[in-house]
């Protein structure tokens, strides 16, 4: 098992633009969660999903949004970006929940000009 | 509000010598708290976790909820402990706060 994978690694958008980031779990999980990781800070939590619905949800804006396939796998969806959004993304796995040990991937960086 | 400080974004210490990262939260429910590490170019993994009381790699965590903090220990520190070290915290809402960070060199 090659682990969490994301893509893409990297992204260059625009202010205004949307981006959708995804993210596949290690085989036998169904919980993915995202986070968001700015230069010099640690993750924030932006969504948690466990069988195709969400279980936990972050203080971020109604511009994220989510979604998990039945085959586990997770898009993330970023409206309207802003200059701020720019950051690495990062995907997690568990069997099913937060409390369990969580399995990174590598990030997506997304660059916002 | 939930938050978990991390007071030392870098902690330089000798090999050999013991080393303690500070963590402290603030929440007024029953937490879970996690250690998790990065080392250089891997990915970001859990080291250990309140709720186990094990010692991973002679690291090891005690949850004080009298002063809200949960502190990493290692009584000797090894030069391949050199990482960037997060404590986090899960709330009973299944909300995952992570703290700062703290860069730990180990100096041989």
């Amino acid at each position: 098992d090659a682990g969490v994978t994301q893509s893409p690694t990297h992204l260059i958008k625009t202010r205004g633009q949307q981006v959708t980031l995804r993210c596949s779990p290690i085989s036998g999980h169904k919980s993915v969660s995202w986070y968001q990781q700015v230069l010099g800070q640690g993750p924030q939590f932006i969504f948690q999903y466990y069988e195709k619905e969400e279980r936990g949800r972050g203080n971020f804006p109604d511009r994220f949004s989510a979604r998990q396939f039945p085959n586990y796998s997770s898009e993330l969806n970023v409206n309207a970006l802003l200059l701020g959004d720019s950051a690495l993304y990062l995907c997690a796995s568990t069997r099913r929940g937060l409390e369990e040990t969580q399995y990174f991937g590598p990030g997506t960086r997304l660059l916002v000009l | 509000a939930q938050r978990v400080t991390q007071p030392e974004k870098l902690l330089s210490v000798f090999k050999g010598a013991p080393v303690e990262l500070k963590c402290n939260y603030s929440y007024s429910g029953s937490p879970e708290l996690f250690w998790y590490v990065q080392y250089s170019r891997q990915r970001l993994q859990l080291l250990l976790r309140h709720i186990s009381r094990e010692s991973i790699k002679g690291f090891t965590a005690d949850l004080n909820k009298g002063e809200t903090s949960f502190h990493l220990k290692k009584p000797f520190a090894q030069e391949e402990d050199s990482a960037m070290y997060y404590c986090a915290l899960l709330n009973t809402g299944n909300q995952f706060y992570f703290g700062t960070g703290t860069s730990l060199t180990v100096i041989p």
